[in-house]
């Protein structure tokens, strides 16, 4: 079991470029969520998924795109990159949504900097 | 508006001894906190977590303390073991994982 995984660990983008990130997870979980962690603050969450092919905005989801096309995958895009998206990214996925009978389970992460 | 605050970025304690952990939170309507652990070029892991309904929940050398009207809650590590070292993370939720808010964490670094 690989849990969940992110592509690529580290990416260094121009401002206006876009690119897309990939997280996978082997769990068969029905949620997926997006986060990113700036210094001085916790996690945000940008997207989640409840199931394959649903999406739904989460705290800070303005500059984001999200695709969840297949159960095991969930897939955050950047159309147009800001310095102000200059962040670690941080998949999840967790077999419900419900915090009483579960829990997130965390990717490495995504080092992305925008110049 | 940060609902949940880490005010300690960092705390350093001796091996073996007691590490104390604090969070505040703000939002009356969170009734559900958890603390998750984070080694370098990992992500967050779950460690413990504890119900509004609860003020006390222990798993082995942790244990969280939850004091509703002060809006405070606090994660010990008895005794502390430099495996420990790591950046923890408060989190409070409504009860499902996608309103769940985190605290900025605190470095602990325990010395051997």
């Amino acid at each position: 079991n690989a849990g969940v995984t992110q592509t690529p660990k580290f990416r260094v983008l121009k401002t206006g470029q876009s690119m897309t990130l990939l997280c996978a997870q082997d769990m068969n979980h029905e949620y997926m969520y997006w986060y990113r962690q700036d210094p001085g603050m916790g996690l945000r969450l940008i997207h989640y998924s409840v199931g394959e092919g649903t999406t739904a905005k989460g705290e800070v989801p303005d500059g984001y795109n999200v695709s969840r096309l297949k159960k095991q995958n969930f897939l955050l895009g950047l159309e147009s990159a800001a310095p102000s998206q200059t962040s670690v990214y941080f998949c999840a996925s967790s077999s419900s949504g419900g915090l009483l009978t579960d829990t997130q389970y965390f990717g490495p992460g995504t080092r992305l900097t925008v110049l | 508006d940060q609902q949940v605050k880490q005010n300690s970025p960092s705390l350093s304690v001796q091996e073996g001894r007691i590490s104390i952990l604090n969070c505040d939170y703000t939002n009356s309507m969170f009734d559900y906190f958890l603390w998750y652990k984070k080694y370098p070029a990992e992500g967050p892991t779950f460690l413990i977590s504890i119900s509004s309904i609860k003020d006390k929940n222990e798993d082995g050398r942790f244990t969280v303390f939850l004091n509703k009207s002060a809006k405070h809650l606090s994660l010990h590590i008895v005794p502390s073991q430099p495996g420990d070292s790591a950046v923890y993370f408060c989190a409070a939720s409504g009860g499902n994982n996608n309103d769940m808010r985190f605290g900025a964490g605190t470095r602990l670094t325990v010395k051997p």
